[in-house]
Parts: structure tokens; C-alpha cells; sequence
């Protein structure tokens, strides 16, 4: 297995233009997450899967975000109209689920994208 | 919501300790991670913790208090490619989400 494998690495885009980008989690995975770092910040939630289901999402995703994950497998991240404001490194993370207790797995985090928007 | 505290920049001399403080509040706290990440790259997972207590891993140790809400990464011996920034995140809800903090730029300097 080759860990989290995100694609593309880098993404320049036109102000206005909409983009999409892939997450191919660690295959025995069931849980995906996506965040968004900036400079100098911690990567900040946007979104979480367990298998298919989208069972949380952050105030933060505007509704010109959005993301799927068919099949409980890869996912896919969506910014529709793009805006500077969206420039950032685009993490994705997955996890084993584990119940309540001494031990819980740590994510596993891909190399991330990073968007810049001009 | 959740509040989680760190601070911003530390520096430390080659082979010498240093402590990186986290202090948070949150409702339905589940545990707390430790990530390291270096400049341009992903975070990695260095610890877990859901009991109070000391958890001791090779030159990493970390710490839990969660009557205090506060949690501390303790490094030894540290190494020049110590140098990176420290993330603090709780876990918590019912869903289990984790909530990174800002993070601390370590310094390491011969």
C-alpha cells in the first residue's frame, strides 16, 4: 500500500473556475477526511466520510464546495467558482474506525494539494 | 465549539529537552494527537492520548491532564531535523471529529 495518494499535486486556477480534486485513501480505510491548511495555521476540518456516508461538514464549506466519496473508496473535493480566498493546501486523511477507548488510530494524511487561485 | 491554545514559535538547542504546552476546552472530549509536520509536507501522527497519564515513545513523550485541559509533547535528546511544527488536536463529539490547533514552529539550533 502507498498511503494516502492525493492528485494533483499543485492546481493553478482562473478566479471563477471550478476545480476538483482526488483522494485515494489507504484501502482498508473507512474513514476520509478533507482539510484546509493555510500558512502558518493547522488544517482546519471541512468534511468527513465514514465508508460512503458524508456524516459531517464544516460551517466552513460554503456551498460552493462540495464532496463525494461513491463507492466508499476515493473522494473527490469540488470548488465550484473559485475565489482567492480558496488558495490553501487541501489535505486529505484517512483512518481506520475505532470505538472509545486507550487506543485510537492516527490519520494518515496525504501529501495534500495545493490550490492557488489568481 | 472548541478552543485549542499552543504557542506560535520555540526554540531549543541541539541534544537538549524541550516541552510544547496545549492547553483546550471542548464538550465531549475523546482524546488527544500529537502531529508533527515539516515545512511543505503532511502532518505525521507521533502520539495519542485519552487517559491522564504519561505516554513514553522512544524520544517522544506526552502528556494528559483532562481535569486541566492541558497536555504537553516532552522531546529529548533533540535532533536538528526535530525542527518542525507540532500540531495539538482533540478529538471529540459524537463523531469523533479532530480539531487541530495552530501548531508550534520548533526551532532546533546547534
Amino acid at each position: 500500500d502507498t498511503g494516502v495518494s492525493q492528485n494533483p499535486r499543485h492546481k493553478i486556477t482562473k478566479r471563477g473556475q471550478n476545480v476538483t480534486f482526488r483522494c485515494d485513501p489507504i484501502s482498508e480505510h473507512n474513514r476520509l477526511y478533507w482539510y484546509r491548511q493555510t500558512l502558518g495555521q493547522g488544517p482546519e476540518f471541512l468534511t468527513y466520510f465514514q465508508n460512503e456516508a458524508q456524516l459531517e461538514k464544516s460551517r466552513l464549506l460554503s456551498d460552493r464546495f462540495s464532496a463525494e466519496r461513491p463507492k466508499g473508496s476515493f473522494s473527490t473535493l469540488e470548488i465550484q467558482r473559485t475565489e482567492q480566498g480558496d488558495s490553501a493546501m487541501y489535505l486529505c486523511a484517512s483512518s481506520l474506525s475505532a470505538g472509545q477507548g486507550l487506543y485510537s488510530y492516527g490519520y494518515t494524511f496525504g501529501s495534500g494539494t495545493r490550490l492557488t487561485v489568481v | 465549539g472548541q478552543n485549542i491554545d499552543q504557542p506560535t514559535e520555540m526554540t531549543a538547542t541541539e541534544g537538549a529537552i524541550v516541552q510544547i504546552n496545549c492547553t483546550y476546552q471542548t464538550s465531549g472530549f475523546n482524546g488527544l494527537f500529537w502531529y508533527q509536520q515539516h515545512a511543505g509536507e503532511a502532518p505525521t501522527f507521533l502520539s495519542y492520548n485519552v487517559l491522564d497519564g504519561l505516554e513514553e515513545k522512544g524520544r517522544f513523550s506526552s502528556f494528559l491532564s483532562r481535569s486541566k485541559g492541558y497536555s504537553y509533547l516532552l522531546l529529548k535528546e533533540l535532533q536538528m531535523k526535530d525542527s518542525a511544527s507540532y500540531l495539538c488536536a482533540v478529538k471529540s463529539g459524537g463523531y469523533q471529529k479532530v480539531t487541530f490547533g495552530t501548531g508550534t514552529k520548533l526551532q532546533v539550533i546547534p
